[in-house]
């Protein structure tokens, strides 16, 4: 089994939808939560950052952690064409070494 | 900053042959992370250094591959020799280990390497 499991998709979403992915994880021991976002032919980028459980809203983005249950999600609001891309989770427990879910491919149509 | 530079953009090899795969990181970083990326498999961590010194290896898939950072701006990745399954994008990325709030992973741009 995985360390994080993330369902890779795709999924398809007219615009202006609201958008929801998850991520579950095994380990107890991770405490800073991220997503990422990759565009075609590009290396990841930081999307948003959560820190143990709780939410964390910016702009159009809310990102949720639920570390009793092992589920992070990513919610988009107002879905645009522009978001259409492959959002990746990410965690890590104490140290540096950060463990990468396998993506969920995202399309937003016009 | 120009960020996180890796090259080649893309190799394209026959197999058995020595690959090396370069990073820069961005200055000032003390970590840096070699990531390999497949649809199969998704983005797996390889290996990560500490201020130039390996810290855990336990990605590396097995023998034939080997990375080294001799110094704070530069980092290799080689595989010899190399076999159609390694093809994948390979990632380089740096952080900042002083500020722990700040989770950005900084990543090059890839890459895309093809065994044939």
């Amino acid at each position: 089994q995985k360390e994080v499991e993330q369902d890779p998709g795709p999924l398809s979403v007219p615009e202006g939808a609201i958008v929801s992915l998850n991520c579950t994880y095994s380990n107890s021991a991770f405490q800073y939560f991220m997503w990422y976002r990759q565009y075609s032919r590009k290396g990841p980028e930081l999307l948003m950052y959560t820190y143990s459980s709780g939410n964390k809203e910016d702009g159009r983005f809310t990102a949720q952690v639920d570390k009793s249950s092992k589920y992070i999600s990513l919610f988009i609001r107002d879905s645009q064409p522009s978001d259409s891309a492959t959002y990746l989770c990410a965690m890590r427990a104490g140290g540096f070494k950060t463990i990468f879910g396998a993506g969920t491919r995202l399309f937003v149509k016009a | 900053d120009a960020g996180v530079i890796q090259s080649p953009r893309h190799e394209v090899t026959e197999m058995g042959q020595e690959v090396t795969l370069r990073c820069k990181p961005i200055s000032g970083h003390d970590y840096l992370f070699w990531y390999r990326q497949t649809m199969m498999r998704g983005l797996e961590l390889l290996i990560y250094f500490n201020n130039n010194v390996p810290i855990d290896d336990s990605g590396m898939p097995e023998d034939r591959f080997s990375a080294k950072m001799p110094n704070a701006s530069f980092s290799t990745l080689k595989i010899q020799p190399s076999e159609p399954r390694d093809s994948a994008v390979y990632f380089c990325a740096s952080r900042s280990g002083k500020a722990l709030t700040n989770e950005k992973l900084f990543f090059g741009s890839g890459t895309q390497l093809s065994v044939l």
